[in-house]
């Protein structure tokens, strides 16, 4: 039963250009989405997030937007860097179920020099 | 602000035994979490505490698994008879209410457990 998804397994990026991850969900009762990075040997590490009552949040070369009605978010890294590459996971918070966060299987990202 | 930090970050044991594994979190935050994540998969939700109070528990969790936070400090997650099934990385995190509801977690390195 996997409430979240992140159907690309990888992606390959040049420099300088964008990378979209992309995750979907099927629980509309999810009010919080979260981006985590992933380096290999160690925890997972906050990147951005957002409210389900926004459809955008911007932190830098980061963007994550939201589509509830589509229940979609993407993650937009704007110019991609080779120190962005790690493995991407989305995140979700359920209204009803409060404290525990439903992970997605993670995007390994790949930013070419 | 050290971080959160997890004891033993390996742990080989063969299977039948118990083991424990230790989490502490960043000083000011309230709230922990536990997880397990497997090859390819996300980390997996286990159970949360509210100062030392456990309040949630996954539904998928055995009867195996025990977690306790004593003084709203530190905290134990301890495997009963372990099974080659509970090999993974077992991940603890920490995070405190921010102002706006959010919710960002910090997560440690891990405990990556093989059971023989």
């Amino acid at each position: 039963d996997q409430q979240v998804k992140q159907n690309s397994p990888s992606l390959s990026v040049q420099e300088g250009r964008i990378s979209i991850l992309n995750c979907d969900y099927t629980n509309s009762m999810f009010d919080y989405f979260l981006w985590y990075k992933k380096y290999p040997a160690e925890g997972p590490t906050f990147l951005i997030s957002i409210s389900s009552i926004k459809d955008k949040n911007e932190d830098g070369r980061f963007t994550v937007f939201l589509n509830k009605s589509a229940k979609h978010l993407s993650l937009h890294i704007v110019p991609s860097q080779p120190g962005d590459s790690a493995v991407y996971f989305c995140a979700a918070r359920s209204k009803n179920t409060g404290n525990q966060f439903y992970f997605g299987t993670g995007t390994s990202l790949t930013v070419i020099p | 602000d050290t971080g959160v930090s997890q004891d033993p970050r390996h742990k080989i044991t063969k299977r039948g035994q118990n083991v424990t594994f230790r989490c502490d979190p960043i000083s000011e935050h309230n709230r922990l979490y536990w997880y397990r994540q497997t090859l390819g998969q996300g980390p997996e939700f286990l159970t949360y505490f509210q100062n030392e109070a456990q309040l949630e528990k996954s539904r998928l969790l055995s009867d195996r698994f025990s977690a306790e936070r004593p003084k709203g400090s530190f905290s134990t997650l301890e495997i009963q008879r372990t099974e080659q099934g509970d090999s993974a990385m077992y991940l603890c995190a920490s995070s405190r209410r921010g102002d706006r509801g959010t919710y960002e977690q910090y997560f440690g390195p891990g405990t990556r457990l093989t059971v023989t």
